[in-house]
């Protein structure tokens, strides 16, 4: 079985511009969240989606959003990047909505986004 | 509100040794409980995970993790370290009152020396 797939893995993009993140879950798994890690702040949960529903959100500013398709596929955005928007930003599936899990998340390899 | 604590940024073992990763937590109902760990440049991979029943539980690469309710304790060991265990290891948490959200601990990073 596939596991999660992330891409693009790197990218590098200057102040201002805009960035989309690809989340490919593992088959049969229709819940993704997404996580910012940086060595300052480790992991910070950014957002839940579940059946193509945002479920939940963590504290991060209207810049960053996200979406979820049909085939449970998702992708953020963050727009009018900022230095302090350079992390790892890592994605992970599960079965079943983060309210109801009692299993374990599964990440991908995470996208490492630097902003110049 | 929930919250984990790794309180060593690094850990130092040496191979063959015995190693311990320290976490605590505070959540509001029964906690699940969850140990990861990250190797350079890669997502993070699941080692265990506590969420009801005995209190030591085994998992991934021959770890294991002591829950203690009264310590609000999950601390990750392992009887004899590798070099190969040299990671970022991460405690998560977790409420069961219907909470949403994973808590991740600032990570420990292990260090297993030859």
């Amino acid at each position: 079985k596939a596991g999660v797939t992330q891409t693009p893995r790197y990218l590098i993009k200057t102040r201002g511009q805009q960035v989309t993140l690809s989340c490919s879950p593992i088959s049969g798994h229709r819940s993704v969240s997404w996580y910012q890690q940086t060595p300052g702040q480790g992991l910070q949960f950014l957002f839940e989606y579940f059946s193509e529903t945002q479920r939940n959100k963590g504290n991060f500013p209207g810049r960053f959003s996200g979406r979820q398709f049909s085939n449970s596929r998702s992708e953020m955005n963050v727009s009018t990047l900022e230095l302090g928007d350079s992390a790892l930003y890592l994605c992970a599936s599960s079965l079943a909505p983060l309210a109801v899990n009692t299993g374990e998340l599964f990440f991908g390899e995470g996208s490492r986004l630097t902003v110049l | 509100a929930q919250s984990v604590a790794q309180p060593e940024d690094q850990v130092n073992v040496a191979e063959g040794n015995p190693l311990t990763v320290k976490c605590t937590y505070s959540v509001s109902g029964n906690p699940y409980l969850f140990w990861y760990v990250q190797y350079p440049n890669r997502g993070l991979q699941f080692l265990l995970k506590y969420i009801t029943g005995d209190n030591l539980v085994k998992g991934s690469y021959g770890f294991e993790a002591e829950f203690n309710k009264s310590q609000t304790s999950f601390h990750l060991k392992k009887p004899s370290a590798l070099v190969s265990d040299s990671a970022l290891y991460f405690c998560a948490v977790r409420d069961n009152t219907g909470g949403f959200k994973t808590i991740f601990g600032a990570g420990t990073r292990l260090f297993v020396k030859a």
